[in-house]
């Protein structure tokens, strides 16, 4: 059973950089094939896709933030972190970090979520 | 990239059929057969309800089934029950090997 929870501050200041952390169970970074991937939405918004992080270290970003992300992974300790600088109040949203399944040929799709963390961007 | 365009809402009485579109690009939804769909309930974390166009992971309902024309994908919703009102979302590789979601549709039981 695949289970990942999210972790950080509930709060940033404008202009501050965010952490998240996003610990997970049931798979392994060291699995070919294994990827994280991190989405967010803003309250009553759609969901954004962020980034993803696969077994290999290939790492891919949302082309309009690409700019302000970085995802990293610590595969001995099933850990993966988001970071964002230079926050803003329209950088307020619930961030999850999910497991995504990438069969080659076949499929690409988020198939387990964490419960999610509510970060608020302000002074 | 663009987000993909779905309608805001749908609504449909109790028992009816109902059908989301999801419109990309050749760069995405027409590009692969990577499409997936997400249920979200208010307050509640998404769910996966189809992967790869039309593939139903254990436990979700039969009632749920997708389809995919051109640049085009569509989720149908058959015998709709009160428990399906909820936000959906599609979602796709694309070419560039990122992801992009749809703006997501408000299901509305009559």
């Amino acid at each position: 059973q695949i289970t990942l929870k999210e972790s950080g501050p509930t709060l940033v200041k404008p202009t501050q950089t965010l952490t998240l952390s996003c610990s997970f169970s049931g798979f392994s970074l060291r699995t070919k094939g294994e990827t994280v991937g991190w989405i967010r939405q803003p309250p009553g918004k759609a969901l954004e896709w962020l980034a993803l992080i696969f077994w290999d270290d290939n790492k891919y970003y949302s082309p309009s933030l690409k700019s302000r992300l970085t995802i990293t992974k610590d595969t001995s300790k099933n850990l993966v972190f988001l970071t964002m600088i230079n926050m803003d109040p329209v950088d307020t949203a619930t961030y999850y970090c999910a497991h995504f399944v990438r069969v080659v040929g076949s499929s690409r799709y988020f198939d387990s979520w964490g419960q999610g963390t509510l970060v608020t961007v302000s002074s | 990239q663009s987000a993909l365009t779905q309608p805001a809402s749908v609504s449909g009485s109790p028992g009816q059929t109902i059908t989301i579109s999801c419109t990309g690009t050749s760069s995405d939804v027409g590009g692969y057969n990577y499409v997936s769909w997400y249920q979200q309930h208010p307050g509640k974390v998404p769910k996966l309800m189809i992967s790869g166009v039309n593939k139903r992971p254990s436990g979700v309902s039969n009632r749920f089934s997708g389809s995919k024309s051109g640049n085009t994908a569509s989720l149908t919703i058959s015998g709709l029950q009160a428990e399906d009102e909820a936000d959906y979302y599609c979602g796709s590789h694309t070419s560039a090997d990122t992801y992009v979601f749809g703006g997501g549709t408000k299901v509305t039981v009559l």
